[in-house]
């Protein structure tokens, strides 16, 4: 059971330059969730996704697309990236709460991606 | 405002002291609250759940206060282990299922 995974790990783009990340999880959790992390800001959601084939926008979607095809990936893509997308990538999954409001929904993270674009 | 704001410290404590956090949260219709603790570099990973009526798990203790929307964790005879960024985290339940995360507060435990 690996849990939640990352592709890559590290990166390193150009400006402009395109990119697509991984994120996979085995615990067949309903939501998935994108986070960048920088100094100072915690981490803020960039797209979410409550189900396969649905997605939704975070906090901070500008620059960013996704796509959940499969109930356990979760894409994120950077179709011209800018150094303001320098930053490390969460990916978590979380299971759906049953009877009602979700309430105490554990997140579990993925190792994270270090991205840099120069 | 920040949905979730915390003092980001850092919080230098002697081995065995005892500790606390503070954290706010803005939007009133939140619902659900928890402590993740994240390792330099590392992810962040679940701490605890906060309960409406306080919980405890071994040295860890947390408070949730509603009517002035806020939360704490208490840290008993700190250890070594427990340095590490402490993550408050808010599911307000008129967002969907969105999380918002506090900036962290930076705890180093010295022998």
């Amino acid at each position: 059971n690996a849990g939640v995974t990352q592709t890559p790990k590290f990166r390193v783009l150009k400006t402009g330059q395109s990119m697509t990340l991984l994120c996979a999880q085995d615990m067949n959790h309903e939501y998935m969730y994108w986070y960048r992390q920088d100094p100072g800001m915690g981490l803020r959601l960039i797209h979410y996704s409550v189900g396969e084939g649905t997605t939704a926008k975070g906090e901070v979607p500008d620059g960013y697309n996704v796509s959940r095809l499969k109930k356990q990936n979760f894409l994120l893509g950077l179709e011209s990236a800018a150094p303001s997308q320098t930053s490390v990538y969460f990916c978590a999954s979380s299971y759906l709460a049953s009877g009602g409001p979700n309430y105490y929904n554990e997140q579990f993270f993925g190792p994270g991606t270090r991205l840099t674009v120069l | 405002r920040k949905e979730v704001e915390q003092d980001p410290g850092p919080f230098n404590v002697p081995e065995g002291a005892t500790v606390a956090f503070n954290c706010t949260y803005s939007n009133s219709a939140s619902q659900s609250f928890f402590w993740y603790r994240q390792d330099c570099r590392k992810e962040p990973k679940l701490l605890m759940s906060v309960y409406s009526s306080g919980n405890e798990d071994g040295r860890f203790t947390a408070q949730l206060n509603r009517a002035s929307q806020y939360i704490s964790l208490l840290i008993r005879d700190s250890k070594l282990s427990d340095s590490a960024t402490y993550l408050c985290v808010v599911n307000p339940s008129d967002t969907g299922n969105q999380f918002y995360f506090g900036t962290g507060t930076s705890l180093t435990v010295i022998p």
